[in-house]
């Protein structure tokens, strides 16, 4: 079945570090991929998105690229501050179309001042 | 005006009671989820409901029943809850390909 596999966390960055948090999946057809963000005590927020191969996705100086070939969708930043500290979690659309979303398992972003 | 506003925000309770957390959407959007994140952070979907129909049920124990009496609203009530139940409740919302606005998530201790 569908599978998203995310690094293994936490990461701890300085603040103004580049950040690659790897995203790898496993999916029938031609999933939509996604980021999502979850800061402390909150819900997830829709961070970006890519609907076919090739497309980038970006907000808020993160971005993330389709990538078929390796079937990877990795998340970038090139400076982080410490209010990116947060869970991220890539996802991409099951293959049922339903709108039913598989996520990894999460990975925990530490950014030190 | 919160999007998507879930309550209660935290639930205790004993093994065995009923509980229902309740979610509704002021952004007009035709499909609600309920997703649960575990204790490691593990997200899994429950349910979804599109225009009052359930669309998803995953292989949620039945003890679990979905009711969304309008399209803004998607409750959620638990029978008989265990300690496994013990969990992070999201409701969710979107326009059908995937959900675009959490709610905070009701926080649930099962004793």
């Amino acid at each position: 079945g569908d599978s998203v596999t995310q690094m293994e966390g936490p990461v701890t960055l300085s603040e103004e570090a580049f950040l690659t948090i790897n995203c790898t999946y496993t999916a029938t057809g031609y999933p939509s991929l996604f980021w999502y963000v979850q800061y402390p005590g909150e819900g997830l927020q829709l961070l970006l998105k890519a609907t076919k191969a090739d497309d980038k996705g970006s907000n808020k100086g993160f971005e993330a690229t389709y990538r078929k070939e390796t079937t990877s969708f990795h998340l970038e930043k090139g400076s982080v501050q410490v209010s990116d500290s947060a869970v991220y979690f890539c996802a991409l659309t099951g293959s049922s179309n339903t709108g039913k979303l598989i996520f990894g398992q999460g990975t925990t972003l530490q950014v030190k001042p | 005006d919160t999007a998507v506003s879930q309550t209660p925000k935290y639930l205790v309770t004993q093994m065995g009671n009923d509980k229902s957390i309740k979610c509704e959407q002021n952004l007009g959007h035709d499909t609600m989820y309920w997703y649960k994140q575990d204790s490691k952070k593990f997200l899994k979907i429950m349910f979804s409901y599109n225009n009052k129909e359930l669309i998803i049920n995953e292989t949620v124990p039945n003890r679990f029943s979905p009711k969304s009496p309008d399209k803004a609203h998607l409750n959620l009530h638990i029978n008989s809850l265990e300690l496994g139940d013990s969990a992070v409740y999201f409701c969710a919302t979107g326009t059908g390909e995937s959900p675009l606005h959490f709610g905070n998530g009701t926080r649930l201790t099962v004793t």
